[in-house]
């Protein structure tokens, strides 16, 4: 079963700070993405990666930044934190298996992040 | 540009009632479809896919090219699919968009 793992399910910080959220599997799924979810507004992408080093803006990518140094690991970074980025972030991964198509997305419990 | 609108924010059904809820898409590629749940303090899970083309917990879903629609059908609702629900269309490849979800209550 495949098992994508948030480190914090909650986390308060203050406006101004640099904030990581970091996110992990084991399944050695090659796509990992970030959402955030909110009331009314559904998932929005924020960033994906589709491989080691690599990585995309997703819809809504303003104010925040990725990494992914190794496979299995995919960082969140907000760079100076704002109030308006208070939400609940999902990271989900996935992978495009040769002749099954294309996989779901396996998600993480989620880091409800406050800004104040 | 593609697009998932679940026109719901909410819907409440009784007990033993049918539900449908509502998903049209607008992806000019050929699509693929998800429906995905996520039960109180629960991870959210995907429930089906369109190219399965399984009942799961007595959901069903048909892909609608004609109307663009991927609705989730139940005969019978049980309290237990109180949830929040999500359509998603894969596209470019491996990246998803989602709808903004529909909340089912199932009343006792």
């Amino acid at each position: 079963d495949v098992k994508v793992t948030q480190s914090s399910r909650y986390l308060v910080k203050r406006t101004g700070e640099k904030v990581f959220l970091e996110c992990v599997q084991d399944m050695d799924h090659e796509n990992m993405f970030w959402y955030r979810q909110d009331p009314g507004l559904g998932l929005r992408l924020i960033y994906f990666s589709y491989d080691v080093k690599m990585k995309e803006k997703g819809d809504i990518p303003e104010g925040y930044s990725v990494s992914r140094e190794k496979k299995e690991r995919f960082s969140l970074i907000l760079e100076s934190a704002s109030t308006n980025q208070t939400s609940m972030y999902l990271c989900a991964s996935s992978t495009t298996q040769q002749g099954s198509g294309n996989q779901p997305q396996h998600f993480g419990d989620g880091t409800r992040l406050s800004i104040l | 540009a593609q697009r998932v609108t679940q026109p719901e924010k909410l819907l409440s059904v009784f007990k033993g009632a049918p539900v449908e809820l509502k998903c049209n898409y607008s992806y000019s590629g050929s699509p693929e479809l998800f429906w995905y749940v996520q039960y109180s303090r629960q991870r959210l899970q995907l429930l089906l896919r369109h190219i399965s083309r399984e009942s799961i917990k007595g959901f069903t879903a048909d892909l609608n090219k004609g109307e663009t629609s991927f609705h989730l059908k139940k005969p019978f609702a049980q309290e237990e699919d109180s949830a929040m629900y999500y359509c998603a269309l894969l596209y470019n490849f491996n990246k998803f968009y989602f709808g903004s979800g529909t909340k089912l209550n199932v009343k006792p």
